[in-house]
Parts: C-alpha cells; structure tokens; sequence
C-alpha cells in the first residue's frame, strides 16, 4: 500500500482558514487521494477525495500537486467543531480499493 | 447520525465470556466493514463483504468470527478474548467494495474492554 506522511498535530484559531499538508511520494497512478476526519468519540467521516484536479464541496478543498506526490486539504474557515484527527489515505481501485489509515493530523482549533 | 448504528456502543467481558457486535446501516448500501481502533494506533482494517461475501481477512485471530446475513446487517462475534483485544471496534458501509466514488460510511463504534 502506498503511504502518506502527515504532520503529527497542527493548531489554528477560529474563523482562519487552515491547510493540512500530505506528503506520498510513491503514489501510483490509480491511486486516488481521500480524507477523512474523525470527531472525538466518533467513527470517521468522509470529507473529500480527488485523482488529479482539484476539487471542493461544502466541506473543504482538496489541492493535489501537478506530480501527485503532495495534496492539501484546505478548510476555509475552522470552527471549533473541526477539532479533529484528518486522516489523507490513497486508495487503489485496481487493489480492491482499501481504506488503510494512517495516524493522522490531530487538528486544535482555538477560539 | 451517520446512517449506521452499532450496538453495544460500550462492552465489557471476561475473557471467557461469549458476547456479539451488532452493525446495522440503513443506507442501501452492498459492502460492510470491520475496523479495530486500538489506543495511540492507526485504524486496522479487520474483515470486508461485498454482497454478504467475505472479500477480505486481514489475518485476524479465529476467535474474532463475523458473520453477515445480508447486506444491512453486520455482527462480529467474540469468544475467548484477549485483554489486548480491548479496543474501539468500527462497522462502517459503502455502495460497494471499492467503488471508486463510494465513500464509506462508519457507525461510532463499540468500546471494547476485556478483563
């Protein structure tokens, strides 16, 4: 399984937009690029995903790199509820397309 | 409410004990999972069904056996567990396995504890 490389913890303050880095340099080209995000005492939740362009909905924006090799979730305005552990995970559809996790971003929003 | 719910959301058992995880998504989806959250550690995928077939065992102990009637329905049955074995146990659904525009959905767990 391909890999990703996250920052252990970030923090920002609330109402400022914040951007979560993932590093996979090994990406492959049918590898495509999800994040998650779990609340406290909750399972995970979907938040966006992308391949090559990038892409928003009502959550967030994703920002994937020309090479790949780097994307970026971009939360346009944290709130204190976006506290939260990000997980970016690259799935393969060609193998099965499993969710392997990662440890994850643990994300502090400050008032 | 995310669609999926798992029953009990707390448990404790004694190692000899015999006890069930019940997950249930309501969501017309085909394909249900197993995840292990253990303390300071990653997610672990545990078993896959697409269409009530296993499609994948992550080299899990026989003592962890699930079993999955049809497709809204999931249960993870326990016997003879480990003190290790105390974790956050996740049921999550999709569409399908491996659908390419096919998140998934995770129910909020069962807490886990052996003694």
């Amino acid at each position: 399984d391909a890999k990703t490389t996250q920052p252990n913890s970030m923090e920002t303050n609330e109402e400022e937009p914040v951007h979560l880095p993932c590093n996979h340099s090994t990406i492959s080209g049918t590898d495509y690029i999800h994040w998650y995000r779990q609340l406290p005492s909750q399972g995970p939740e979907y938040v966006i995903h992308g391949l090559t362009s990038n892409v928003n909905n009502r959550m967030a924006s994703l920002a994937i790199a020309e090479d790949r090799k780097s994307s970026t979730l971009i939360l346009h305005r944290a709130t204190l509820r976006d506290a939260a552990v990000y997980y970016c995970i690259l799935r393969d559809y060609n193998q099965g397309g499993k969710l392997i996790f990662g440890q994850g971003t643990e994300l502090s929003v400050k008032p | 409410e995310t669609g999926v719910t798992q029953t009990p959301r707390h448990l404790v058992m004694g190692m000899t004990n015999k006890k069930s995880l019940k997950c249930e998504q309501h969501l017309g989806h085909n394909a249900m999972y197993w995840y292990k959250q253990s303390a300071k550690k990653p997610l672990e995928l545990m078993f896959v069904y697409n269409f009530k077939e296993q499609t994948e065992n992550n080299s899990v102990p026989s003592r962890f056996s699930p079993e999955c009637p049809n497709s809204s329905h999931l249960f993870l049955h326990l016997h003879t567990l480990q003190p290790e074995d105390s974790a956050l146990y996740l049921c999550a659904s999709s569409q399908a396995a491996g659908g390419r525009n096919s998140p998934l959905h995770f129910g909020n767990g069962t807490r886990l504890t052996v003694t």
